[in-house]
């Protein structure tokens, strides 16, 4: 079955760096656009990225908030979605949840994995 | 910051009916873009309930209903029961910001 498993997440403190991974398995990886999906503790959803999959360019596409400092990557030899954050700032804490698109719409998330908790602190 | 509005909760008693509205403007749910719909239970990730603003992924209950008009949406959960006890999320595709958005999310308790 599908399963997406993130990992990564830890204490980093502001300004610092992090590189978090997502490893799949269950289904072709290459056919799928794959997003970042944040949510900070007691909060909402916010989506934070997306990668097109290779017949569509891989093109990449970010949140305003995050522009400029996290930089969202596929390994399509190794079923696996990452995502580099650079500059963290307190308010990037959050669970980040690594989330496949649905080929029926583009648009809905329809496999989750259970989230990396990133928690940006001095 | 949410670009989609919903009520922060709703409640009812077992078997009532429930609705969660979800607030969009034209540059999303008004342009013609699809509503989704997501559960999430405590602790865990959310999961689709609602695609293509009315469709049900297959072992979703037929308790769970979606509906689009306008720059809203709205979704229907009747016969409440107490494991639908979580919190709701609605999503759709924003062209001015060229991503994806999220709604505001509403906790459902039952009585």
């Amino acid at each position: 079955q599908v399963q997406l498993v993130e990992s990564g997440g830890r204490l980093v403190k502001p300004g610092g760096s992090l590189r978090l991974s997502c490893a799949t398995s269950g289904f072709t990886f290459s056919d799928y656009f794959m997003t970042w999906i944040r949510q900070p503790p007691g909060r909402g959803l916010e989506w934070v990225s997306h990668i097109t999959n290779s017949a569509a360019g891989s093109r990449q596409n970010y949140a305003d908030s995050v522009k400029g400092r996290f930089t969202i990557s596929r390994d399509n030899a190794k079923t696996s979605l990452h995502l580099q954050m650079n500059s963290l700032r307190a308010e990037d804490t959050a669970v980040y949840f690594c989330a496949r698109v649905s080929r029926i719409s583009l648009v809905h998330l329809d496999s989750w994995g259970q989230g990396t908790l990133v928690t940006v602190s001095s | 910051q949410s670009v989609l509005t919903q009520p922060p909760s709703v409640s009812g008693a077992p078997g009532q009916r429930v609705t969660i509205s979800c607030t969009g403007s034209t540059s999303n749910i008004g342009a013609g873009h699809a509503v989704h719909w997501y559960q999430q239970l405590p602790g865990t990730a959310p999961k689709v309930l609602i695609y293509g603003n009315m469709n049900r992924p297959s072992g979703v209950p037929d308790r769970f209903s979606g509906s689009k008009s306008g720059t809203s949406a709205s979704l229907a959960i009747t016969g409440l029961q107490a494991e639908d006890e979580a919190d709701y999320f609605c999503q759709s595709y924003d062209t001015s910001l060229s991503g994806y958005v999220f709604g505001t999310g509403t906790k459902v308790t039952v009585l």
